[in-house]
């Protein structure tokens, strides 16, 4: 059974480029998070995903930052015009629709974006 | 609030000692806390996880304690490993399923042979 997927590991952006980062979940979870991590810091979460719904995306800065989850395929985070603050490694995580509570959360190996 | 503290930011203990991370919680409607293992260049991978429904739960060498009054909790390692050396993040998330995790700024843990 395959564990969460993204890619790319690595993706390297020039200022003002845009980045797609995509995340296929574990076989059978139907939730999709996205979290940020900046180097030496823990994970802020980012958004919430079910299948063609956006549950929670309290964490996305307003602008530049968008999200998707289609009926068919990854999850898909876009950041168009990215700036330097934008490095950082960018988590998936997928969780199961269990009775009673989906609580436990599977990360992915991240996708590391570097904005030169 | 929202936010997840933990201490010691690092940590060093020398194999077989018993390395202790501390977290602490201000909502009190959180309801479930997980701690993670990451090492470097890796994602997060669940190690254990409590509810506020018991004190202790422990698998193989990895123990957590939770204090619902002092809203803290705390993951203990016994007989720590070189193998354990990693970042250990605490988390916390509330409400029904779904909810997003808050993490706690991690402890980088170091066990010297």
């Amino acid at each position: 059974n395959a564990g969460v997927m993204q890619n790319p590991r690595h993706l390297v952006r020039r200022r003002g480029q845009e980045a797609r980062l995509r995340c296929s979940p574990m076989k059978g979870h139907s939730h999709v998070y996205w979290y940020r991590q900046l180097p030496e810091e823990g994970l802020k979460f980012m958004v919430y995903l079910q299948k063609e719904n956006i549950i929670d995306e309290s964490g996305m800065p307003k602008e530049r930052f968008s999200a998707e989850f289609p009926k068919e395929g990854p999850s898909i985070l876009r950041i168009q015009q990215v700036v330097r603050g934008d490095s950082a490694a960018y988590f998936c995580a997928s969780s199961p629709r269990l009775a009673g509570g989906a609580y436990e959360q599977y990360f992915g190996p991240g996708t590391r974006l570097t904005v030169t | 609030q929202q936010q997840v503290k933990q201490s010691p930011q690092s940590l060093i203990v020398q194999k077989g000692g018993i390395s202790i991370i501390n977290c602490a919680y201000e909502n009190t409607a959180f309801d479930y806390f997980p701690w993670y293992q990451q090492f470097p260049g890796k994602g997060p991978a669940l190690l254990i996880a409590i509810r506020p429904d018991v004190s202790e739960k422990k698998e193989g060498r990895f123990t957590i304690s939770f204090n619902k009054s002092a809203k803290q909790f705390s993951l203990h390692i016994m007989d720590s490993q070189p193998g354990d050396s990693a970042t250990y993040f605490c988390a916390a998330s509330m409400g029904n399923y779904g909810q997003n995790f808050v993490f706690g700024p991690g402890t980088r843990l170091s066990v010297l042979p």
